[in-house]
């Protein structure tokens, strides 16, 4: 079993539709959550970070974590086709060297 | 702000070559970390770099080494080329206090025939 799992997709949806995009894990001592965005043969671009649980909103991105299910989200208000990308959700303990990331989930945002 | 930069963008090597990729952090960064991505793959962590030595290493053989220079720029030495090593290798750059929160270049697209 991985230690982060990621729905590969791909997830297509109209231009305005809100997207979830989850990933769950095993690893109880993950304290740090990142979602990064990845365009076509382009390297991962950072979108937010959340330290432990909680929400984080920026812009018409929000992060959720819960800890007790072991389960993060990100959620895309009024998805535009330029939101079209993989996205990557990457996870690890407090301070460490790693990061450990999902496969990636393909979104699709079609006008 | 200058970004993460990495070079070259794209190489070709046979099977058994020697490679090496090049990578500046981002200003004021001085933790590096290395990753490689297969396709359709999330990225694997190869190892990290603080103080220009190696401050932590994933699943990968000895095969794969790096370097640090006091300007914090890196590289990625992979000895003895195989055909798997075929990937994006993408460098990361951190501050050593938080290190979780990585920065990451273009990458490299490495091709083993």
């Amino acid at each position: 079993q991985k230690e982060v799992e990621q729905d590969p997709g791909p997830l297509s949806v109209p231009e305005g539709a809100i997207v979830s995009l989850n990933c769950t894990y095993s690893n109880s001592a993950f304290q740090y959550f990142m979602w990064y965005r990845q365009y076509s043969r382009k390297g991962p671009e950072l979108l937010m970070y959340t330290y432990s649980s909680g929400n984080k909103e920026d812009g018409r991105f929000t992060a959720q974590v819960d800890k007790s299910s072991k389960y993060i989200s990100l959620f895309i208000r009024d998805s535009q086709p330029s939101d079209s990308a993989t996205y990557l959700c990457a996870m690890s303990a407090y301070n460490t060297d790693k990061l450990i990331f999902g496969t990636g989930t393909r979104l699709q945002v079609f006008p | 702000e200058t970004g993460v930069t990495q070079s070259p963008t794209h190489l070709i090597k046979t099977r058994g070559q020697q490679v090496t990729l090049r990578c500046s952090s981002q200003s004021g960064h001085n933790t590096v970390s290395w990753y490689q991505q297969a396709l359709g793959q999330g990225p694997q962590f190869i190892f990290q770099y603080y103080r220009e030595e190696e401050n932590g290493r994933g699943n990968f053989p000895p095969r794969f080494s790096g370097l640090q220079f006091p300007n914090y720029s890196s590289e990625l030495n992979v000895n003895a080329l195989e055909l798997d090593d075929s990937a994006l290798y993408l460098c990361a750059s951190s501050l050593q206090g938080a290190k979780n929160i990585q920065y990451f270049g273009a990458g490299t697209r490495l091709s083993v025939l």
